[in-house]
Parts: C-alpha cells; structure tokens; sequence
C-alpha cells in the first residue's frame, strides 16, 4: 500500500526556519517524481515545488529562493527546507507522488501543519 | 504561467443531482487536465486524470471531458459522500497550477 507521511510542521516566528519531511513506503521512492503542495487557511490548493527522479527542480515564484527541495532516496523521504519564513507560508503542506504521461498526483499524503506568527 | 478558472465558485445541490464544474484554462493544455476532490482534515484525492481517465477505485458517476481550454467534471447521481471541495489542475507545464475550486455543498 501506497503511504506519505508528512512531519515537521510547527508554529515559528516570521523570518525564522523549517525542515518539512515525507516518509515514503509501499512504492520504489527513487522512480517516482514528487511535489509539494499546500492550502492557505481558508484558500484553494497551490503548487509549490517539484523535484524529479533524476534531481531536476522547479518552484513556485512565491517561495523560490527561500524553499529548497531535496530527496533521499536511500531513505526514501522528500524534504522542503523552508528559510525566511512569512506570515503568508502560513499552510498545511501536503507531499503528493506524480506518475504516469500526463504527471498527474495519484498520492498525497495528509498534510503537516506550518503557522508562522509571533 | 497556465491560469485555471473553476466555474461556479460554489455549488448546492441534493443528493441524487446531476451536477457540472466547469474548468477552463488561459491556454491551450492538450488533455493534461487532472482534478481532485478534497475534504476537510483529509488528502486530496484523484478522480479523473488526462481530462477524462477515471482514476481506479472512482465510482463511475464521477466523469469528465473536454480538450484544449474548456474541460468539466460531472458528477451523475451526487451521493452524501460527495459533499467537497474538487480542484481542476493543469500538468501541461510548471507551475502546475490549481484552479480556485468549487466548494459542492448539501441544499
């Protein structure tokens, strides 16, 4: 069975630092390309960040500079590195696995909870 | 970058309803058009991928169609469980943008 489990959320201080992780398991982690996404309190879905297989990384203009993106594939987990934290990074932050031609999300785990105020 | 636009913004309907959400896109996206449906605490959840695969595991009362620009979801026979919020996105290219969604709630 296909599992993403999300940790690390937290409440931090605006300007301040996160390291979100998601375990893997029930899949070959390393063939699969994988995103970021998160809900803003009361908002839709955003995209946030993609890195693939091969290491190939992309984000959304909102966080880039500030979010790094990696994968252990020995460990099978996806980080997000979150610096420079904003009121607006405020979210639930989901990790969702991409698959097939037309690379669209068949997994997503159930989110960590990431509030930024002082 | 691809904007989505979910049309309406909300919906009530009743169990047992035919209902139709409308996606478009500010370009042309092929068929890579997938949507989602969500609800509260939960993981979103594929429905319909490619603008018209049924995701293994959807009930058949959930289809969706169109090409290009204009894509929709119908959902044939609403059921109680059927009350969310359901998202269109685009995976033609990056960034993989959502539409605002369409909250789908009981009259």
């Amino acid at each position: 069975e296909v599992q993403l489990v999300e940790s690390g959320g937290a409440l931090v201080q605006p300007g301040g630092s996160l390291r979100l992780s998601c375990a893997a398991s029930g899949f070959t982690f390393s063939s699969y390309e994988m995103n970021w996404v998160r809900q803003a309190p009361g908002k839709g879905l955003e995209w946030v960040s993609y890195i693939s297989s091969g290491g190939t990384i992309y984000y959304a203009d909102s966080v880039k500079g500030r979010f790094t993106i990696s994968r252990d594939n020995a460990k099978n987990s996806l980080y997000l590195q979150m610096n420079s934290l904003r009121a607006e990074d405020t979210a639930v932050y989901y990790c969702a696995r991409e698959t097939g031609s037309r690379d669209y999300f068949d997994y997503w785990g159930q989110g960590t909870l990431v509030t930024v105020s002082s | 970058d691809i904007q989505m636009t979910q049309s309406p913004s909300s919906l009530s309907a009743s169990v047992g309803d035919r209902v139709t959400i409308t996606c478009r896109a500010s370009q042309s996206i092929s068929s890579f058009l997938n949507w989602y449906q969500h609800k509260p605490g939960k993981a979103p959840k594929l429905l319909i991928y490619a603008a018209s695969s049924l995701q293994s595991g959807v009930p058949s009362r959930f289809s969706g169609g169109g090409s290009g620009t204009d894509f929709t979801l119908t959902i044939s026979s609403l059921q109680a469980e059927d009350f969310a919020t359901y998202y269109c996105q685009q995976s033609y290219s990056t960034p993989r943008s959502f539409g605002q969604g369409t909250k789908l709630e009981i009259k």
